[in-house]
């Protein structure tokens, strides 16, 4: 089965420094997709970052940077120099079919 | 980048009444839009797939009866929940999904949700 796994529920990070948030995913097939969102207290989900599996560079989106490693089924978000704003759940998901299949989320919380 | 939006962005209903959402996609026609439902500090969970035209694709264990969904054009798409209980309470969020791209880069781009209460 189809399968997004987030391990971290929350972190806290110091400002301006940068930061990763895990997801590893489980699929058996070969075409993939992956999609990291943002969602801050507002509720809205916020689109950050693309990855396809074919891809041979790691996606990249200003701040936001994906460390695709295939092999190892992971999709890991990098935020490069955290800001007081990046506090918000993050959430990793899986194009399948038609639909996306959800990790659990992170919680960031960034620290002045 | 792709703008959807969704009204009301709270709603505070008696049980027994039905209320509507609205999700428009802004900028771009979506001719695939999705309902989805959060519980508080959840992920998603997908309740149905509104196809412009056609009938409603609904996730295992939602009733379609309930959640009434009609997607008359290719940006709007509306959810309405019949004879609300305070089970139903939930945060409401819909996305509409853009044609770009190759097909698993489709991505989804969400309304800014709705908060329901029913008293």
């Amino acid at each position: 089965a189809q399968k997004i796994t987030q391990t971290q529920p929350g972190m806290f990070v110091q400002e301006k420094e940068a930061v990763t948030l895990d997801c590893t995913y489980d699929t058996s097939d070969q075409s993939y997709g992956l999609f990291w969102y943002k969602q801050p207290s507002s509720g809205e989900m916020i689109f950050l970052i693309y990855q396809g599996s074919y891809d041979e560079q790691n996606a990249t989106e200003g701040r936001y940077s994906l460390n695709f490693q295939k092999a190892r089924k992971s999709a890991n978000l990098v935020i490069s120099a955290s800001q007081l704003g990046d506090s918000a759940m993050y959430f990793c998901a899986m194009k399948n079919n038609y639909q996306l299949i959800w990790g659990a989320g992170t919680k960031l919380i960034i620290k002045p | 980048g792709a703008v959807v939006s969704q009204h009301p962005s709270r709603v505070i209903c008696k049980s027994g009444t039905s209320v509507k959402i609205e999700c428009r996609s802004l900028d771009f026609q979506a001719t695939t839009m999705f309902w989805y439902r959060q519980f508080p500090k959840q992920s998603l969970m997908l309740m149905a797939t509104s196809n412009e035209g056609s009938k409603a694709t609904y996730e295992q264990g939602v009733e379609k009866d309930k959640f009434l969904i009609n997607h008359a054009s290719l940006t709007l798409s509306t959810l309405t929940v019949t004879s609300a209980h305070p089970e139903d309470s939930s945060f409401y969020i819909c996305s509409a999904r853009t044609t770009s791209g190759g097909y698993y880069q489709e991505t989804q781009y969400f309304g800014p949700g709705t908060r329901l209460l029913v008293l």
